[in-house]
Formats: structure tokens, C-alpha cells, sequence
């Protein structure tokens, strides 16, 4: 069974870089499409962005200037930048899979992490 | 981008109750149409993909429908462990986007 495990520190302060890893397990990584997505307390879900196993981006255009993701195919992991955060960053950050592109549009985000509470204060 | 327009915002029915939740997207996407369902303090869990496909281990009470712009989840008997809020998502073209969500309350 795929897992997902989202890691990192839970609290940063504003101005910093928020750093998230999401470990890949039970499955294989290569040829996927690896995403971040994140909700506010009692909000709504929004996405991140997301990078291929070999390292292609695409980004949400509201976070374009400040996001960053790479990908560890040896660990079977990928990564979340985001720089100068501010309090409206903090949210539960959710790693998540998409497994193919069909040339139109994307398949679902089928497996997900549990989550990763990250707060934003000084 | 494409906007995604969920409604209602929140509603209450009964267990046995008939429900329906509508998304509507800013443009067609043809199919590409996704529901989930997030239980309190839990990630989101795939119930329907491509419009109307039932996931696996899903019950056959959840539903999906619709092409182009609108689309409804209907779940045709609620029952007490569907207390959740239940959200669309696209996945047509390049960018990912979510509906805002429906929370479904039992009476």
C-alpha cells in the first residue's frame, strides 16, 4: 500500500522559508506526479503546485514568486519551499499523488499524507 | 485558471435523507471532475473520479454525474458516518483547483 509522510518543523517564523519533506513509501515513485496542497483551519483545500519524478514543475500562479519543490528519487522523496511566509501561511500541508497525465488533464489525487501542521509566528 | 463553484456551503438532513452537492466549473472540462470527502482531522479520501467513477471500497450510495461545466455528487441514503465536508476538484489542462467544500451535517 502507497504511503505518504509529510515532515518538517512545525513552527517558522514570518519572513522565513517554510521546508517540508514527503516520504514515498510501499510504491514506486519514478513516473508520478508528486503534489503539495494545503487548508487553513476550517477553510477549504488549495493547491500548491506539483513535480514530476524527474523534476518538472508547475506551480499555482498565486504562489509562483515564493514556492520552490525538488525532488530525492534515492529517497523517494520531494520537497516544499516557501519563502517569506507571513501568518496567512500557516496550514496543514498535505503531500499528495496524481498518477498520470492522459494529454487533456490529470488523474486524481489518490493517495495523500495525513498532514503536516505548520504554524507561522515570531 | 479554472474556478470551481461548490454549492451549498454547508446543509443538514436526516439519516435516510436524499443529498445532493453541485460544482460548477468557470469553463468546460469535459470530465476531469473529482470528489473527496474529508473527515474531522483527516485528510481528504477519493470517492469519485473522471465525473462519476466509484472508487474502490467506496459505497454505492455516493454518486457522481455530470460533463462540460456541472456536475453533482449525490449520496441517495445519508447515513450517520457521512458527516464530513465533501469537496470537487478539477484536473483539466495544467493547474489543479478545488471547489470551497460542502459540509454535510446530520439532523
Amino acid at each position: 500500500q502507497v504511503q505518504l509522510q509529510e515532515s518538517g518543523p512545525g513552527l517558522v517564523k514570518p519572513s522565513e522559508t517554510l521546508s517540508l519533506t514527503c516520504t514515498v513509501s510501499g510504491g514506486s515513485f519514478i513516473s508520478y506526479y508528486w503534489n503539495w496542497i494545503r487548508q487553513p483551519a476550517g477553510k477549504g483545500l488549495e493547491w500548491i503546485g506539483r513535480i514530476y519524478s524527474s523534476g518538472g514543475t508547475k506551480y499555482n500562479p498565486s504562489f509562483k514568486s515564493r514556492v520552490t519543490m525538488s525532488v530525492d528519487t534515492s529517497k523517494s522523496q520531494f520537497s516544499l519551499n516557501l519563502s517569506d511566509v507571513t501568518a496567512a501561511d500557516t496550514a496543514v500541508y498535505y503531500c499528495a499523488r496524481v498518477s498520470y497525465f492522459d494529454g487533456s488533464g490529470y488523474s486524481p489525487l489518490d493517495y495523500w499524507g495525513r498532514g503536516a501542521l505548520v504554524t507561522v509566528s515570531s | 485558471d479554472i474556478q470551481m463553484t461548490q454549492s451549498p456551503s454547508s446543509l443538514s438532513a436526516s439519516v435516510g435523507d436524499r443529498v445532493t452537492i453541485t460544482c460548477r466549473a468557470s469553463q468546460s472540462i469535459r470530465n476531469y471532475l473529482n470528489w473527496y470527502q474529508q473527515k474531522p482531522g483527516k485528510a481528504p479520501n477519493l470517492l469519485i473520479s473522471s465525473a462519476s467513477s466509484l472508487e474502490s471500497g467506496v459505497p454505492s450510495r455516493f454518486s457522481g454525474s455530470g460533463s462540460g461545466t456541472d456536475f453533482t455528487l449525490t449520496i441517495s441514503s445519508l447515513q450517520p458516518e457521512d458527516l464530513a465536508t465533501y469537496y470537487c476538484q478539477q484536473s483539466y489542462g495544467m493547474s489543479l483547483t478545488f471547489g470551497g467544500g460542502t459540509k454535510v451535517e446530520i439532523k
